[in-house]
């Protein structure tokens, strides 16, 4: 069984410009979330899809972050513009579903550095 | 509100002996608890989870925890530890419908020979 898929694994920018990171979740796997790592730090969420539809965004940057989930499978979060405070690992996680005790399964995720 | 404290930010053992990772939480409601391990440029793994079918939970490469509710503790111990064993550990806490995991700081663990 293939793992979470996630792209690039690695990106550097500017302050100011813009970046989108992917995930492709396991096969059959309805929730999605999205989390960031800072150095030193557990995971935070950012984003939890069922499906297409958000189920908690109540940590996510509005002002500059956004996420979709077309079509119910892959995933696309973007920054824009990005701060120095962006500088982060961003994780993607799948579970079959929405449940308190379902393993959440992660990628390898995306070190973004914002110089 | 929920929240978790791993005590120890960063603790280094000798190659067989006890490995003890401290982990307390709050919640609210009756918790979900989670230990993942994050090796070097890889995403977190699950190594075990608590989910009320017993106090004592077995997990993956010979980790297991003990749920105590009097003390609100999740401590992870392995009895004894391999050089392979060093990485991040985070405990976890979900106690919400949506499965939402609040994680602790981590706890390093180095393993020296």
């Amino acid at each position: 069984e293939a793992g979470v898929a996630q792209s690039p694994r690695y990106k550097i920018i500017e302050k100011r410009q813009s970046v989108a990171f992917w995930c492709n979740p396991i096969s059959g796997h309805a929730t999605l979330y999205w989390y960031q790592q800072i150095l030193g730090q557990g995971p935070k969420l950012l984003i939890q899809f069922q499906n297409n539809g958000v189920v908690d965004d109540s940590q996510l940057p509005k002002d500059r972050f956004s996420a979709e989930r077309l079509k119910g499978v892959d995933s696309t979060l973007k920054i824009q513009p990005a701060k120095l405070e962006d500088s982060a690992v961003y994780l993607c996680a799948s579970s079959y579903h929405v449940d308190p005790f379902n393993e959440q399964f992660f990628g390898p995720g995306t070190r973004l550095t914002v110089l | 509100a929920q929240s978790v404290t791993q005590l120890g930010s960063h603790v280094s053992v000798s190659e067989g002996a006890l490995v003890l990772l401290r982990c307390n939480y709050s919640s609210s409601v009756p918790p979900y608890l989670f230990w993942y391990v994050q090796y070097p440029n890889q995403g977190l793994q699950l190594l075990l989870k608590y989910t009320s079918a017993a106090t004592l939970v077995k997990g993956i490469n010979g980790f297991e925890a003990e749920f105590k509710k009097s003390e609100t503790s999740f401590h992870l111990t392995k009895p004894s530890a391999h050089m392979s064993d060093a990485a991040e550990y985070f405990c976890a806490v979900s106690g919400s419908n949506t499965g939402k995991l609040i994680f602790g700081q981590g706890t390093t663990l180095q393993v020296k020979p």
